[in-house]
C-alpha cells in the first residue's frame, strides 16, 4: 500500500482541455511538493504547498493543499503538448521521504 | 550554474556483481538524496546524505550503501546485484534536505541487472 495514492494513474486529453490530478493520503504531511518528470529526465520542482487550505497558481497550473494536509491536487487550464509528462507528488514522513505512483499525463495536439 | 551531474548515464552489470553509481550537487547544496524508479514501484527513496553523515535511510537491503565526500559529492553502491535491482536510480541535492528545501535531480544512471 503506498502512503501517498495518486489518481488517475494515466490521462490522455487533447489540446485545449482542462484536468484534474490528485495526490491523497490518510496520514498527515507538513507540506506536499509537486514534481514533473519527462523520459528519460529527472522530476522537476513545480512547486511546494505547505499551508492547510493553500492554493498557489504557477501560469496555468493551480495546485491546492487540503485543509487536512492529507491531500492536494494539480489542475491544469488549457492542457499544452508541453504539459505531457508524469506528474508526482512527494512528502516527508519519519525518516522518509515517499513520492507517489505518479499520474502520467498525454496530451495531444 | 551547473545542475546535479549523474555518472555513468547507462549500466550494464551482471547479477552478483557490484557496481558504484556517482552524483555531483549544485555547487552549494549539502544534501544529497537518492531513489530508485522503478515502473512497478515508482519511485522510492533510498538514503539520504548531508556533510558526509546519512541522515536518513529508506527501506532497502544493506547491500544499497552510500557515501558523501567533504565536497558534496555522493556515491551509491550495491553489491550482490539481483535482477530486481535494474532501474533508474537517481540523485538530487538541496540545500537543507528533501523536507526543507527543493530537490534538483540528476538525470539518472539507468542500470541493467541481467
Amino acid at each position: 500500500t503506498q502512503l501517498l495514492e495518486q489518481s488517475p494513474q494515466f490521462l490522455s486529453i487533447q489540446e485545449g482541455e482542462n484536468l484534474t490530478v490528485y495526490c491523497n493520503s490518510s496520514s498527515v504531511f507538513s507540506s506536499l511538493q509537486w514534481y514533473r518528470q519527462e523520459p528519460g529526465e529527472g522530476p522537476v520542482l513545480l512547486v511546494t504547498v505547505v499551508t492547510g487550505g493553500e492554493v498557489k497558481k504557477l501560469k496555468r497550473l493551480t495546485f491546492q493543499f487540503g485543509d487536512a494536509r492529507k491531500d492536494s491536487s494539480l489542475h491544469i487550464t488549457a492542457a499544452q503538448p508541453g504539459d505531457t509528462g508524469l506528474y508526482l507528488c512527494a512528502g516527508g514522513y519519519g525518516q522518509n521521504f515517499v513520492f507517489g505512483p505518479g499520474t502520467r499525463l498525454s496530451v495531444l495536439p | 550554474k551547473a545542475g546535479v551531474t549523474q555518472t555513468p548515464r547507462y549500466l550494464i552489470k551482471t547479477r552478483g556483481q557490484q557496481v558504484t553509481l556517482s552524483c555531483s550537487p549544485i555547487s552549494g547544496h549539502r544534501s544529497v538524496s537518492w531513489y530508485q524508479q522503478t515502473p512497478g514501484q515508482g519511485l522510492q527513496f533510498l538514503f539520504e546524505y548531508f556533510s558526509e553523515t546519512q541522515r536518513n535511510k529508506g527501506n532497502f537491503p544493506g547491500r544499497f550503501s552510500g557515501r558523501q565526500f567533504s565536497n558534496s559529492r555522493s556515491e551509491m553502491n550495491v553489491s550482490t546485484l539481483e535482477l530486481g535491482d535494474s532501474a533508474l536510480y537517481l540523485c538530487a541535492s538541496s540545500l537543507q534536505g528533501p523536507r526543507n528545501s527543493p530537490l534538483h535531480f540528476g538525470n539518472g544512471t539507468r542500470l541493467t541487472v541481467t
